[in-house]
């Protein structure tokens, strides 16, 4: 298994700005996986992209995935104070275990 | 149910106490994880369920964590001799499977906050 290394590590913009945040990883995956955090409870799922996929979108999220560069990429458009949480990534091959880096804690100032 | 349910959500101990933390994952899921996360921090792979698979259990920091889970379900996490480095929040998720091609989304409880005094 491998965990995704989020950056970077705190990301600090005003409302309605764009947040974009990497993930990097080592090996080859079947999917990588994007979750937030709020209040350090439990992990929301908020999108999956598959190897063969380039770029997903699901409402104000865009994820991109780089399978030649081993990195991913979560963009947060229109951002709102809602928004504020922890952010991480979760590369997965197969039935390997699900692991997460240090995460990216974003903060979304009125 | 209709999530994952972790019980209790708080817990406060006294050093040296044994606990123990309970997790219903989602019915039907064969995947099970635990996490712990210290304040701040990220998330610390503990142990994983696969089925009738043997746990993944390399991420368990010492031989007084243990986990079991009963009947592809309901799973509980044990800490003996608690020490104040235990405390943080110990977080449990399911997925459906984890087969070769799935790796579908895992669903996460809202954890058990543990404090040794």
């Amino acid at each position: 298994s491998q965990q995704g290394e989020e950056d970077p590590q705190a990301l600090s913009i005003q409302e309605g700005e764009n947040a974009t945040m990497n993930c990097s990883y080592k090996t080859s995956i079947n999917n990588l996986q994007w979750y937030r955090q709020n209040s350090g409870r439990g992990l929301v799922h908020l999108i999956l992209i598959r190897s063969n996929e380039r770029e997903k979108h699901s409402g104000r999220l865009r994820v991109t995935l780089d399978t030649s560069k081993k990195s991913s990429s979560l963009l947060i458009t229109a951002s709102r104070a809602a928004d504020t949480a922890s952010y991480f990534c979760a590369p997965r091959r197969g039935a390997q275990k699900l692991v997460f880096g240090q995460g990216t804690r974003l903060t979304i100032n009125p | 149910g209709a999530g994952v349910s972790q019980s209790p959500s708080n817990k406060v101990t006294e050093k040296g106490k044994d606990v123990e933390l309970r997790c219903d994952p989602i019915s039907g899921h064969t995947a099970l994880y635990w996490y712990r996360q210290s304040l701040g921090q990220g998330l610390e792979f503990l142990i994983y369920f696969q089925g009738n698979s043997a746990p993944d259990k390399s991420g368990l920091p010492s031989d007084r964590f243990s986990a079991e889970r009963t009947g592809g379900s309901v799973s509980t996490l044990t800490i003996q001799r608690t020490q104040q480095e235990d405390s943080a929040v110990y977080l449990c998720a399911s997925s459906p499977s984890g087969g070769s091609f799935s790796g579908t989304e895992a669903f996460f409880g809202q954890g058990t906050r543990l404090t040794v005094v």
